[in-house]
């Protein structure tokens, strides 16, 4: 069985700051690992995705994660902070060719000027 | 390619009524998915299909929900009778076997769905 932990369900950072979110994993197979954004009103996208090989992806719009098996995380970073980046983030667990997705409760990342 | 299309956008109903959401997959794809976010349950995905047959219902809430997809470009999930605790959004997702591995799941923009 698969799930998610995600530490934090509100985030608040300045434009230009560090944005961090932290996701831990319970996993009993090698996990796939990936990282979604809901803006206001709209369905989820993907931002990244780790699967197998390197295990720092990089993703779209600035983002990326590392996947750390030692520590079961899969932390999300951008190293500054847009206001377009105020949304909700979900990170989830898949096992390897499994089409089942195991989402996190979300962390809502607000952007302040 | 438009997207995973879902309809209605907002539905309101009253409780007992039954509820027909509506969902078309991106065209070759051959994965579809149904999930419903909460504030309390977060995302769950409630069933999901491959080449039009159900693979997964375990996420079906009750016997009160049931989901078919006639066809590759087609799907519905019903709720009869309705129940204001149904109330929630409603994602439906698509993917493709060409993906080597579970790769990506492309979502339409939901249907809020309010049970009063």
């Amino acid at each position: 069985a698969q799930s998610v932990t995600q530490l934090g369900s509100h985030v608040s950072v300045s434009e230009g700051a560090l944005v961090l979110l932290r996701c831990n994993y319970s996993s009993s197979v090698p996990p796939y690992l990936f990282w979604y954004v809901q803006y206001p009103n709209q369905g989820l996208q993907l931002l990244l995705k780790y699967t197998t090989g390197a295990t720092l992806v990089k993703g779209i719009n600035g983002f990326e994660a590392e996947f750390k098996k030692s520590e079961t995380s899969f932390h999300l970073t951008k190293p500054s902070a847009h206001m377009s980046d105020a949304a909700e983030y979900f990170c989830a667990v898949s096992p390897p060719n499994d089409y089942k997705l195991s989402f996190g409760a979300g962390t809502t990342v607000t952007v302040r000027a | 390619d438009a997207g995973v299309i879902q309809s209605p956008r907002h539905e309101v109903t009253e409780m007992g009524q039954e509820v027909t959401l509506r969902c078309k997959p991106i065209s070759g794809h051959d994965y579809l998915f149904w999930y419903r976010q909460t504030m309390m349950r977060g995302l769950e995905l409630l069933i999901y299909f491959n080449n039009n047959v159900p693979i997964d219902d375990s996420g079906m809430p009750e016997d009160r929900f049931s989901a078919k997809m006639p066809n590759a470009s087609f799907s519905t999930l019903k709720i009869q009778p309705s129940e204001p605790r149904d109330s929630a959004v409603y994602f439906c997702a698509s993917s493709s076997r060409t993906f080597a591995t579970n790769e990506k799941q492309f979502f339409g923009s939901g249907t809020q769905l309010s049970v009063l």
